[in-house]
């Protein structure tokens, strides 16, 4: 029962471009949305996240939006690095968290 | 400052043995995750632990998988009689309380098991 989805296992942009990461989720009792971005062979780190009563929320080059309606969210990245490159994974949850099957972003120099 | 500490980093097991991870939270961290994640796959849930309570297994196989979060100790994902299928990496979080918008989890290394 995959609850949360990320449909494009993969994304290359250009640096300088903006990326932008696309989520869909079913649960419609979620109440937090979270981006977490995974180096090889390290674990998830924290990225940002936002509350289900919000729309968007902004950290430096990070923003997320969230379309309750359409049980959708997006992590956009402006202006791409090539540091960026890495696997992102969408999370939702109400008392646990669950994943995405992540999205492999390669920024080209 | 230590955060999620998960070991071994690397684990090989014959088909048929047993396989033991561990997870120590971040001090003071009493909520703990366990996810796999097979090779070119995302995170998948297996379980949810607060100190000494299971409050979410539905992740875990009914067969052959355990876990505990003992009150002192770190928490142990137990797998029996490991199969092939078993091959995975292996990630611990854990969170002070309930995750949410203010309140992330932080994650382990993991623990990449092999089973030959």
């Amino acid at each position: 029962d995959q609850q949360v989805k990320q449909n494009s296992p993969s994304l290359s942009v250009q640096e300088g471009r903006i990326s932008i990461l696309n989520c869909d989720y079913t649960n419609s009792m979620f109440d937090y949305f979270l981006w977490y971005k995974k180096y090889p062979a390290e674990g998830p780190t924290f990225l940002i996240s936002i509350s289900s009563i919000k729309d968007k929320n902004e950290d430096g080059r990070f923003t997320v939006f969230l379309n309750k309606s359409a049980k959708h969210l997006s992590l956009h990245i402006v202006p791409s690095q090539p540091g960026d490159s890495a696997v992102y994974f969408c999370a939702a949850g109400n008392n646990d968290m669950r994943f995405g099957a992540g999205t492999r972003l390669t920024v080209k120099p | 400052n230590a955060g999620v500490m998960q070991n071994p980093r690397h684990l090989v097991r014959r088909r048929g043995q047993e396989a033991r991870l561990r997870c120590s939270p971040v001090k003071g961290h009493s909520h703990v995750y366990w996810y796999r994640q097979l090779p070119e796959e995302g995170l998948k849930f297996m379980v949810y632990l607060q100190k000494e309570n299971i409050i979410d297994e539905s992740g875990m196989p009914k067969e052959r998988f355990s876990a505990e979060f003992p009150k002192e100790g770190p928490s142990i994902l137990r797998i029996q009689q490991v199969v092939r299928g078993d091959s995975a990496a292996y990630f611990c979080a854990s969170s002070p309380r309930v995750p949410g918008v203010n309140t992330e989890a932080f994650f382990g290394q993991g623990t990449r098991l092999t089973v030959v």
